[in-house]
């Protein structure tokens, strides 16, 4: 499995928009990259995904570079609800294939 | 739909004694897990099931059992609690073990004195 690279922390502005950077250089073709975020004390929540192409949903812009070794997921007006720690995930999406989690990055929306 | 529910939300056990975690969906998901996590850490999963009667090891399986005898419900069981288990555990159950469809459990939080 390609191992991620997420920066431990970050700060951001309410109602600004939140660039969260994964590194993720050895992803291979068939790997998917995954964005869960879990709030204070909560389980995970499913954020967005994608395989090459950018993708966007209510929630959130997943930007993935040309070469796939990057992305970066864009929350675009950070509310205060939007403080959690978020985690970049790059798996195989296959039979008897589990997430696993790294560290992730924490960010805290100011008022 | 209530989704994922465990219970209980909260236990302290003594070292020695012995519990049983219980997750259960409403969702007709075919694949369920427990995690564990650990004060400022990510989620490691301890075992897995992809259907009714069936159980896997994840990474960190040691101390735990399993079972999945009905498929909307999946037991963790702890046969002799250690302080080392002091830790939050989230079920979660997916469709088809597709990533993008986990959904997770409010967790239940434990703790071994």
């Amino acid at each position: 499995d390609a191992k991620t690279t997420q920066p431990p922390s970050m700060d951001c502005a309410e109602g600004r928009a939140a660039n969260l950077p994964c590194n993720h250089s050895t992803i291979s073709g068939n790997e998917y990259v995954y964005w869960y975020r879990q709030i204070h004390s909560q389980g995970p929540q499913y954020i967005i995904h994608g395989l090459k192409n950018n993708e966007t949903n209510e929630m959130a812009s997943l930007i993935i570079t040309e070469d796939r070794k990057s992305s970066t997921l864009i929350l675009p007006h950070a509310t205060l609800r939007d403080t959690a720690v978020y985690y970049c995930i790059v798996r195989v999406e296959a039979a008897g294939n589990k997430l696993t989690f790294g560290g992730g990055t924490r960010v805290l929306v100011k008022p | 739909n209530a989704g994922v529910t465990q219970t209980p939300k909260f236990r302290v056990l003594k070292t020695g004694q012995s519990m049983t975690l219980l997750c259960a969906q409403d969702m007709n998901h075919e694949y369920m897990y427990w995690y564990r996590q650990d004060p400022g850490m990510g989620l490691r999963l301890i075992h897995y099931s992809v259907g009714e009667g069936t159980t896997a090891k994840g990474e960190v399986p040691d101390g735990y059992n399993v079972s999945r005898l009905k498929k909307q419900n999946f037991l963790l069981g702890l046969e002799s609690a250690a302080p080392s288990q002091t830790s939050v555990y989230f079920c979660a159950s997916s469709y088809q073990g597709y990533f993008y469809g986990y959904t997770f459990g409010s967790g239940t939080r434990l703790t071994v004195v």
